[in-house]
C-alpha cells in the first residue's frame, strides 16, 4: 500500500530552526509537496522537490532523497505565525496526491 | 484575482437530507477535486475530475456524487447515504493532470450534522 508519515506534533521555540520530517512509501514519483495549513484554513503551497537535493525558498528549504524515500522541511528564524500544521503529499504515478496526517508545530515565545 | 471560492462557508445537515456544496474556479484549470480532512488525518480524495463532464472517483467516493458540467464548477453533494459526514471539505483544482503541478485550495466547507 502507500504510506506516508510525519510526526504528529513538534515544539519549537520562536527565533530557532525546526526541521520536519517524512518518509514515504508510493506507487512511483513524480514530485513531493510541502504545504501550510492553519487552523480551520485551507493549505497554501509551500514547495516542490522532485530532484534529490535541497531548494531554498527565504526561510524554508525543503530537502529529498529519493533513494530513501525520505523528505524534510527545514523552517529557520522561527516566527509565532509559522505556527500551523505542515502536510507532506506524494504524487504518484498516476499523478495523484498522496497526503500525510500532517505535522502540528507549535512555535513558543 | 484568480482563485477557488467554496461556499458556503458552514453547513449543517439534518437526518436524511442531502446537501450540496459548492465549488467554483476562475483560474483556468482543467483537474478538480474534493477531498475530506478529519482532526488527526491527511486528506482523503473523494471524488476529481481532469475535464469537463467527466469525474472518477477517489478513495472515500461511497455517500458522495459529483458532476462537471462546466469547467469552473465542480459542486459536492453529500447524501444521506453518508452516514458520517462532519468533516472540513477541501476543493482544490490544478493544471492537467499528467504534470506535476501543485494544487490550489479554496477556503473550505464546514459541515456539522444537527
Amino acid at each position: 500500500g502507500q504510506n506516508i508519515d510525519q510526526p504528529t506534533e513538534m515544539t519549537a521555540t520562536e527565533g530557532a530552526i525546526v526541521q520536519i520530517n517524512c518518509t514515504y512509501q508510493t506507487s512511483g514519483f513524480n514530485g513531493l509537496f510541502w504545504y501550510q495549513q492553519h487552523a480551520g484554513e485551507a493549505p497554501t503551497f509551500l514547495s516542490y522537490n522532485v530532484l534529490d537535493g535541497l531548494e531554498e525558498k527565504g526561510r524554508f528549504s525543503s530537502f529529498l532523497s529519493r533513494s530513501k524515500g525520505y523528505s524534510y522541511l527545514l523552517l529557520k528564524e522561527l516566527q509565532m505565525k509559522d505556527s500551523a500544521s505542515y502536510l507532506c503529499a506524494v504524487m504518484d504515478s498516476n499523478y495523484q496526491l498522496i497526503w500525510g496526517a500532517g505535522t502540528k508545530l507549535i512555535i513558543k515565545p | 484575482d484568480g482563485g477557488i471560492t467554496q461556499s458556503p462557508k458552514y453547513l449543517f445537515r439534518k437526518e436524511g437530507q442531502n446537501v450540496t456544496l459548492s465549488c467554483e474556479q476562475n483560474l483556468n484549470h482543467d483537474a478538480m477535486y474534493w477531498y475530506r480532512q478529519d482532526p488527526g488525518q491527511g486528506l482523503r480524495l473523494i471524488y476529481y475530475s481532469q475535464i469537463v463532464n467527466d469525474f472518477q472517483k477517489g478513495d472515500i467516493a461511497e455517500g458522495y456524487s459529483v458532476s462537471r458540467e462546466k469547467k469552473e464548477s465542480f459542486p459536492l453533494t453529500v447524501t444521506s447515504a453518508q452516514k458520517n459526514p462532519t468533516a472540513f471539505y477541501l476543493c482544490a483544482s490544478s493544471s492537467p493532470t499528467g504534470e506535476s503541478q501543485p494544487q490550489h485550495f479554496g477556503d473550505g466547507t464546514r459541515l456539522s450534522i444537527l
